[in-house]
Parts: C-alpha cells; structure tokens; sequence
C-alpha cells in the first residue's frame, strides 16, 4: 500500500541553524500537510500546500518556515533559524485532492531536536 | 477551553474486555477522523465520519458520529493487546479550503494480557 515518507527520522541540530525536513508524498495526492506535536503535546496543524502554493497556515508558521515541492516528488518544510522550542515530532501528510471524503495519509515524522 | 476533548485521557483494560473512547467538539464538525498512534511513529487513519448518526466498524472498532454532529465514540469490542497504543480524534470544522485538522490531546490505551 501506498504511504508517505519521512526524511530523516531523527536530526539533531544546534540552535540558530537553519533545518530541512523531508517528505515524499504518496504519488497522485494533490494537497500535502505538515503537522507538529511537542513531546506531551497534542498534533498541531502548521501548514496545507495545493497547486504549488500555500492554501492555509496556522500561526505557528511565521516567517521562519517555508515550504517548498522542489520536484514532482518531494515536498520539504524549512525552517530557517532553529529555535529551542522547535524540537518536536514534525509530521508530513497528503489527501488525494478536492472532495470531502478523503482522509489524510500521515508518514512516521521526523523528530527534531535543537540544542 | 479546547476545541476538542477527548475522554478519558488513559485507559487500562484486561484483554478481552470492551471499551469506549469519547470526543467532543465545541464547534459543529464538518468531519471526524480517528487516528491510532504508537509512540514514536506515525498517526494510522482508522474511519472517517461525515453524516450526523454515522457509524462506521472495521474489524472490533466502530466509530459513530452523533446526530448533532458534536461528539463521536470509538469503541473496540473484546480488546486484545494489539489495540493499545494513542487514539485521537481529528475534526475537519470546515467543508471549504485544504480540510486542516484540529487534533484532541489522544486516549493511550492499554491492554494487558
């Protein structure tokens, strides 16, 4: 079966540097997700991407992340100057398209940890 | 106050046993979507429901989305150690845009043998 892929599974970096995580969508689904959940904390949503645009962010998604869709394959989330409260479980999800009845298809996260 | 609550916040059940899983919005829903997460990994979609007085099973897990569409259960019959892990439940409030969910804090569930 299908699933969505996650790179790398765990990365650790200092904080201050810049950080890009790794998805590779399940083929044919048209909009992506990237969801975080703290340690302890409930999954957060942070941003949805359709047509190679953003459809929706939360406030979480300030100016220090972007997202990218590279590729026809990878869709990556950046974030560019890691603070300590960025360590979390980063999740990356994708739904066939348009319609209301198609769940979204979670990979197994990156988690990241800032030091 | 949450958006979405889920109850109880842990479980621990004697295999073979029965259970529920509870989860209440404050707002309408648009969709309610159950996920199953083992610690450290991903979230796994079990059901989708949609219409208020919805009921969906799959194996020894129904889901029911009550009528006014505010509150759904989860419910595993005869439980087995296979079902424990984090259950949480995820609301799509609106019909419109990219179907974000909005996740409750999770049931962890276990099961002893």
């Amino acid at each position: 079966e299908p699933e969505v892929t996650q790179t790398p599974s765990h990365q650790v970096t200092q904080m201050g540097q810049e950080v890009i995580l790794r998805c590779v969508p399940i083929s044919n689904h048209l909009y992506f997700y990237w969801y975080r959940q703290i340690l302890g904390q409930k999954v957060e949503f942070l941003v949805s991407f359709y047509n190679n645009e953003i459809s929706e962010k939360s406030e979480i998604f300030d100016d220090q992340f972007s997202v990218e869709r590279p590729d026809g394959s990878n869709f990556t989330l950046k974030i560019r100057s890691t603070k300590l409260e960025d360590s979390a479980m980063y999740f990356c999800a994708s739904r066939p398209g348009t319609g209301n009845n198609q769940p979204q298809h979670f990979g197994d996260g990156t988690r990241l940890s800032i030091l | 106050s949450q958006e979405l609550e889920q109850s109880p916040q842990s479980l621990i059940v004697q295999e073979g046993k029965n259970l529920t899983i509870n989860c209440t919005s404050s707002k309408t829903l648009y969709g309610l979507y159950w996920y199953k997460q083992k610690y450290g990994e991903g979230l796994i979609f079990l059901m989708m429901l949609q219409k208020g007085g919805e009921e969906k099973s799959h194996e020894k897990i129904t889901a029911k989305l009550d009528e006014k569409k505010q509150q759904s259960s989860l419910h595993i019959t005869a439980s087995q150690p296979s079902h424990a892990g984090i259950y949480l439940c995820g609301a799509a409030y609106s019909g419109a845009g990219s179907y974000q969910l909005t996740f409750g804090k999770g049931t962890k569930l276990s099961v002893i043998p």
